[in-house]
């Protein structure tokens, strides 16, 4: 099963906010990928991170990856309405295969006009 | 094109039947990934292709699935005997390298009546 808590679970925004979401894992990631997907289409790679502390911007959206290696957050500033979407965390566990992602359950985003 | 490419799109069947699922990776990319995705979940990984042979299956649910590459490149994912609980998106991935990160297609919608 599924190791890593997404929080939000949903959010609902005005169009210019901040929007901050985050996941933890009991377990120790070595890596953190961000995804973002839309209905009907698959998982979009929005940003990589590798080492512990690492934060790497990708346009409006910044990611980090927690120095105990057991959470990432995301953040994306000055929303738009084109953000919407559903958002996963995933990574590879640490001493485990680095090929099998593990996935949270997503954060849904709303982006009101 | 460009990505990974998945077909069908969508797939509608009667309990009981066989059904093939295509995925057509990036190409020049070694690695090709299965995952399932459930309605509210993130997916979940299925099976791991590095060239032809099945590196890991180990998230395959029971015998009833099988998946081939049999030239590195293409692959099918093939599912006997439908369950209704079978029902959901199967996505694909592939990358460069099994430490790279995946890009996923589309996906298939399955949905076993």
């Amino acid at each position: 099963g599924q190791q890593l808590n997404q929080s939000p679970q949903s959010m609902f925004i005005q169009e210019g906010e901040d929007v901050s979401m985050n996941c933890t894992s009991s377990s120790i990631f070595n890596t953190w990928l961000w995804y973002k997907q839309d209905p009907g289409e698959g998982p979009v790679l929005l940003i990589a991170l590798y080492k512990a502390g690492e934060l790497t911007s990708n346009g409006r959206l910044t990611a980090q990856f927690g120095i105990t290696r057991k959470d990432s957050f995301l953040n994306i500033s000055a929303s738009i309405p084109s953000d919407v979407g559903i958002y996963f965390c995933a990574g590879y566990v640490s001493g485990g295969s680095n090929y099998k992602l593990t996935f949270g359950k997503g954060t849904l985003l709303t982006v009101n006009p | 094109g460009a990505g990974v490419s998945q077909t069908p799109s969508n797939k509608v069947t009667e309990k009981g039947k066989y059904v093939e699922l295509r995925c057509d990776p990036i190409s020049g990319h070694t690695a090709l990934y299965w995952y399932r995705q459930s309605l509210g979940q993130g997916p979940e990984f299925l099976i791991y292709f590095q060239g032809t042979g099945a590196a890991d299956d180990s998230g395959l649910p029971n015998d009833r699935f099988f998946a081939v590459r049999p030239e590195g490149s293409v692959s099918t994912l093939k599912i006997q005997r439908t369950e209704r609980g079978d029902s959901a998106v199967y996505l694909c991935a592939s990358s460069l390298s099994p430490n790279q990160p995946q890009h996923f297609g589309d996906g298939t919608r399955l949905s076993i009546l």
